[in-house]
């Protein structure tokens, strides 16, 4: 699986979006870029999932750059409910193999 | 759909006792488990990867011994935390794959706290 950075926290003032870049200049063609957030004490729930299009769904939008070198999740109007690690996790679409995260990003949502 | 169910959610121990964690598939088949663990501030580690019908395969590092998986069905697998030592406690996660969920594939369990006193 390609290698992911991502800002070890940000913080996001509540209604307003959040942006989550994380950067993957070693994707390759058939990696997926996969968004998973853990809320304290939680398990990790699936946000989003691309190739190389953008995508959304009822959570997020995930906008993937056209090199596909970077991304960045987006939450359009962020909650106190966010306030969660977010993790961007890059493998091949099917693999069988176990998720493998990494550091991810605080993300906290202030009042 | 695709919910896993994991149990308990914490649990406290005494030294050398044993533990016992549960994870179900309550509405899809689960081909494939992953138990992981997290220590505080920490992220996930993967400890291990087990097959329906088949023997575990363990992380470098992570006993086999001492921390044993069954999963005999399609639905349920466990991970037993034997003669548990306060170096165990830890947030004890587990993570279901089944067949026909391409792409996104993995659901969580919603993770055991165990603390061994």
């Amino acid at each position: 699986d390609a290698k992911t950075t991502q800002p070890p926290s940000m913080d996001c003032a509540e209604g307003r979006a959040a942006n989550l870049p994380c950067n993957h200049s070693t994707i390759s063609g058939n990696e997926y870029v996969y968004w998973y957030r853990q809320i304290h004490s939680q398990g990790p729930q699936y946000i989003i999932h691309g190739l190389k299009n953008n995508e959304t769904n009822e959570m997020a939008s995930l906008i993937i750059t056209e090199d596909r070198k970077s991304s960045t999740l987006i939450l359009p109007h962020a909650t106190l409910r966010d306030t969660a690690v977010y993790y961007c996790i890059v493998r091949v679409g099917g693999s069988a193999r176990q998720l493998t995260f990494g550091s991810g990003t605080q993300l906290t949502v202030l009042p | 759909g695709a919910v896993v169910s994991q149990h308990p959610s914490r649990v406290i121990c005494k030294s050398g006792t044993s533990v016992k964690i549960e994870c179900r598939s309550l509405d899809f088949q689960a081909t494939t488990m992953f138990w992981y663990r997290q220590f505080p501030k920490k992220s996930l580690m993967l400890m291990a990867t087990s097959n329906e019908g088949s023997k575990a395969t363990y992380e470098q590092g992570v006993e086999k011994d001492k921390f044993l998986i069954n999963h005999a069905s399609l639905t349920l697998s466990t991970l037993t935390v034997t003669s548990a030592h306060p170096e165990d406690s830890s947030f004890y996660i587990c993570s279901a794959r089944g067949r026909a969920r391409p792409g996104v594939g993995y659901t969580f369990g919603s993770g055991t706290r165990l603390t061994v006193v």
